[in-house]
């Protein structure tokens, strides 16, 4: 199976500066790599994903890239704000392909976003 | 579309009670799967379908069973409940093996509390 580590496990930071979390993974054949944020007591949602086809990926404040050489993929959010503060997981997808289809989530990263 | 939805928001069980958590989708996914969520660990994957009428182990099953019941429903049962069960309980749903179809929607969680 897939093998996920993301660290830090906490990450603090002044409102407006950036933060960026990392995660590793140990499948060569995993091709698909998203984020989810999840805000207390709620359910994780998509904000962003990559696929193995490309390097880095940007939707406004958010970015993520992929160096599938050293299999490892980090998420990159500029110009914080409060509402950022939330647990980010990262995660990858595995399978014998098609149908078969899994994700391996990485253990999660509380965000706080200090005003 | 209500999206996923999970059934109870919240139970308590007592150690040996048997229960089942319900778990719909109206988007007409394939796959679905049920995740525990417990503090420090992520999400971990206990069962999933592929597709209607298939159900595969995945990393946590022991203590657990599941039902696809037909192609909007997935249930999971816990026949014996004990306290390491105590945990957040997600399920999500996935639409097909196209590649823009990979994304995992989750539903609303049900907190089950085993004493």
């Amino acid at each position: 199976g897939e093998n996920v580590e993301q660290h830090p496990s906490t990450l603090s930071v002044q409102e407006g500066d950036s933060a960026v979390i990392k995660c590793t993974y140990s499948d060569s054949a995993s091709n698909y790599f998203p984020w989810y944020k999840q805000e207390l007591g709620k359910r994780p949602q998509l904000i962003i994903d990559i696929r193995s086809n490309v390097g880095e990926k940007k939707d406004q404040r958010i970015a993520v890239t992929l160096n599938k050489t050293a299999k490892h993929f980090s998420l990159h959010i500029t110009e914080t704000q409060p509402e950022d503060s939330a647990v980010y997981f990262c995660a990858a997808k595995w399978g014998s392909g098609g149908s078969n289809y899994k994700l391996t989530f990485g253990k999660g990263t509380l965000l706080t976003v200090n005003p | 579309n209500a999206g996923v939805t999970q059934t109870p928001k919240f139970q308590v069980l007592k150690t040996g009670q048997s229960m089942t958590l319900q778990c719909a989708q109206d988007m007409n996914h394939n796959s679905m799967y049920w995740y525990r969520q417990d503090p420090g660990m992520g999400l971990r994957l206990i069962y999933y379908s592929a597709s209607e009428g298939t159900t595969d182990k995945g990393e946590v099953p022991n203590g657990y069973n599941v039902s696809r019941l037909n192609k909007r429903e997935f249930s999971l049962r816990l026949e014996s409940a004990a306290p390491s069960q105590t945990s957040v309980y997600f399920c999500a749903s996935r639409g097909g093996r196209e590649r823009w179809q990979e994304t995992q929607y989750f539903g609303p969680g049900t907190r089950l509390l085993v004493l």
